[in-house]
Parts: C-alpha cells; structure tokens; sequence
C-alpha cells in the first residue's frame, strides 16, 4: 500500500493554529477511524497524540484535536508553542492486519 | 514501568546478517502487538510489520515481506528483526514500538529507543 500524504511543512505563530491534512483511500482512512498522529522530536522516538481519529491519551494537551472527512484525516494544534516544533505523522488501518504511515509533515513555530 | 528497551547501533557491511532485538517488561509481553518501523535518515517512518507474540502471528508490509524477518521469543519478553544478507539501503533507525491494546488496530503507545543500523564497506 502506499503512504499517506500529508504535506511537507506548516507553520504558524506562537498562539496561532496549524492543520496538518492527512489523505489516503477508501481502502485505509476512508474507511476505518483507526487513524492515529504521532509526534517525533529530533533523535526521539515518535510519541501518539490521538489515536481513532479523535482521542488523546492520557497527558496529552487538549490543544490537539483529530477529525476526519471521507479519505482525509486531519490533525489541528491550537494554541501553538514552541515544544510543538516537530515532525508529525499520521498513520492508518488498511486492513487484513496492515498499517500505513504518512509522509510526515515538519510543523515550525515562527 | 512499561517499557521496550532495544539492542545497541550496529555497524555492518553488506552482504552479512543481523537480528536486533526488542525486550518488553512491565505489561504481559505476549497481550499485546510489536510492530517495527523504519525510518532512514532525513526520512520518514515505514510501518515494515508486525508480531503477536501471544501466538507469532506475523504480518507485513508489502514492501518488506520477503526482506526481513519478524520473530518473537516469549519466553524471554522479546521481539526480533532479522536480515540475511544486508544492503546499504538498509542503512536506518530502527524501532519497536507495542500496541496499546491487542487489537492491531490500536495505536503504538509505548516505543523502543531506537536501533541504527549502519552498512557500509
């Protein structure tokens, strides 16, 4: 299967809110709410910040959101500050026991 | 505490074999999948497969299948990714990470510090 795309960059101001889009078919996000975001910080291990589209583990700030519309997925900051500098990425059940990441989108704090 | 800890960065040149390894402790290892992911440098991540250790189900991705080989030991709380005969482009920061529940759907929730694996001449 092939990867999920997102774009390759976003950015906004301390405060503002940034949308990262996440798009795939109707046979992996269009289909399943098993999509999840991770968050990786340079020479770290990604970290979930929502998973089934929408849900935050626990101790992740309420300034992130998931939602999802027909093959897109997307992933809002609200509220930016600078520990949200990092790369982001989605990924998606595609069924048959298959999962599928995105390309990663790299979010700077201006 | 829950947590994967891997085995260290490997150097290796091409043509040889490798299994890294991937300890889980905390949880019940055998409850829950261990996928592996690659991510090569600057790039990033891959979803290459994933375990279950309670019965070794195995999957993986179609661009991995044939290339590497997923195993578990649970006997020792352990994961494996083993290569025969490594490539260059196999240069890359490997992770484990585990499922947070035993549907493979879940999310990823705990993951391994990572393995770089290098190949070069």
């Amino acid at each position: 299967q092939s990867a999920l795309t997102q774009p390759p960059s976003a950015s906004g101001s301390p405060g503002q809110s940034v949308t990262i889009s996440c798009t795939g078919t109707s046979s992996d996000v269009g289909v399943y709410n098993y999509v999840s975001w991770y968050q990786q910080h340079p020479g770290k291990a990604p970290k979930v910040m929502i998973y089934e589209v929408s849900k935050r583990p626990s101790g992740v700030p309420d300034r992130f959101s998931g939602s999802k519309s027909g093959n897109t997925a997307s992933l809002t900051v609200s509220g930016l500050q600078a520990e949200d500098e990092a790369d982001y990425y989605c990924s998606s059940y595609a069924g048959s026991k298959n999962l599928v990441f995105g390309t990663g989108t790299k979010v700077t704090v201006l | 505490e829950v947590q994967l800890v891997q085995s260290g960065a490997e150097v290796k040149k091409p043509g040889e074999s490798l299994k890294i390894s991937c300890k889980g402790s905390g949880y019940i290892f055998t409850s829950y999948w261990i996928g592996w992911v690659r991510q090569m440098p600057g790039k990033g991540l891959e979803w290459m497969g994933i375990i279950y250790p309670g019965d070794s189900d195995t999957r993986y991705s179609p661009s991995f299948q044939g290339q590497v080989t997923i195993s578990a030991d649970k006997s020792v709380n352990t994961a494996y990714l083993q290569w025969r005969s490594l490539k260059a482009s196999d240069t890359a920061m490997y992770y484990c990470a585990r499922t947070s529940g035993s549907g493979i759907h879940h999310p990823f929730d705990i993951w391994g510090q990572g393995t770089m694996v290098t190949v070069s001449s």
